[in-house]
């Protein structure tokens, strides 16, 4: 397809289940974000990729959670040992540009993650 | 205090009044994106600015660097506008985007 590409959109994990989501980005963006969205809040930053680097992974909450692009294309977002509080929207976004250059953004339809 | 808020969270109007939603942020940015997000849907782009003002449609946003401000309004608003609208600021020399809570706007017909 043409847009950013998340799967899967909805995942249901009992607590301590390994989980991974995948990012399928805009084909030639060189920038990846990953974002987690809790219910009624707004997008919280994780990582950033650019091509296969990870350039920036502040916003990674916890050693559990563990981003990579080895190829720098697709993207995938693991999460060991799942707890409750990870429970959230897990958006991909992609960009054309280079870091230091802001260019627009396209998101994914985003992976539910629910963990009971 | 957020770097980036939003007001109104909630915003209710009659279809067809113009409507105005503020962003203010308090850190350094490159640019600031307007996006959309329908419930139970991603998020769409609808704006990226660094300066002055952008139309697209019914749609403005406009931004002042100096007072950190932003506003995004829409004419003729319909009820198909209704959605959660997010402003978010790409923080200076990073590609790190901060987000604000969002506003969630609800047209009636």
């Amino acid at each position: 397809g043409a847009g950013v590409s998340q799967s899967p959109r909805y995942k249901v994990a009992k607590r301590g289940q390994d989980v991974a989501l995948r990012c399928d980005p805009i084909s030639g963006h060189v920038s990846l974000f990953w974002y987690q969205q809790a219910l009624g809040q707004g997008p919280e930053f994780l990582t950033y990729f650019q091509n296969e680097a990870q350039l920036d992974k502040s916003g990674l909450p916890s050693d559990r959670f563990f981003a990579e692009r080895p190829e720098g294309s697709v993207s995938t977002l693991k999460i060991q040992r799942t707890q409750q509080e990870d429970s959230a929207v897990y958006l991909c976004a992609s960009s054309l540009v280079w870091t230091g250059m802001p260019g627009e953004l396209f998101f994914g339809e985003g992976s539910r993650l629910t963990v009971l | 205090k957020n770097e980036v808020e939003q007001s109104p969270q909630n915003l209710t109007a009659q279809e067809g009044e113009f409507i105005t939603i503020n962003c203010s942020y308090s850190v350094g940015i490159s640019a600031l994106h307007w996006l959309q997000q329908h419930p139970g849907g991603g998020i769409v782009s609808l704006f990226m600015l660094s300066s002055g003002k952008k139309k697209h449609g019914r749609l403005i946003a406009t931004i002042n660097i100096q007072e950190k401000h932003s506003s995004l309004h829409i004419t003729a608003s319909h009820p198909r506008d209704s959605a959660v609208y997010i402003c978010a600021a790409l923080i200076q020399g990073a590609q790190k985007l901060v987000f604000g809570q969002g506003t969630r706007l609800t047209i009636n017909p």
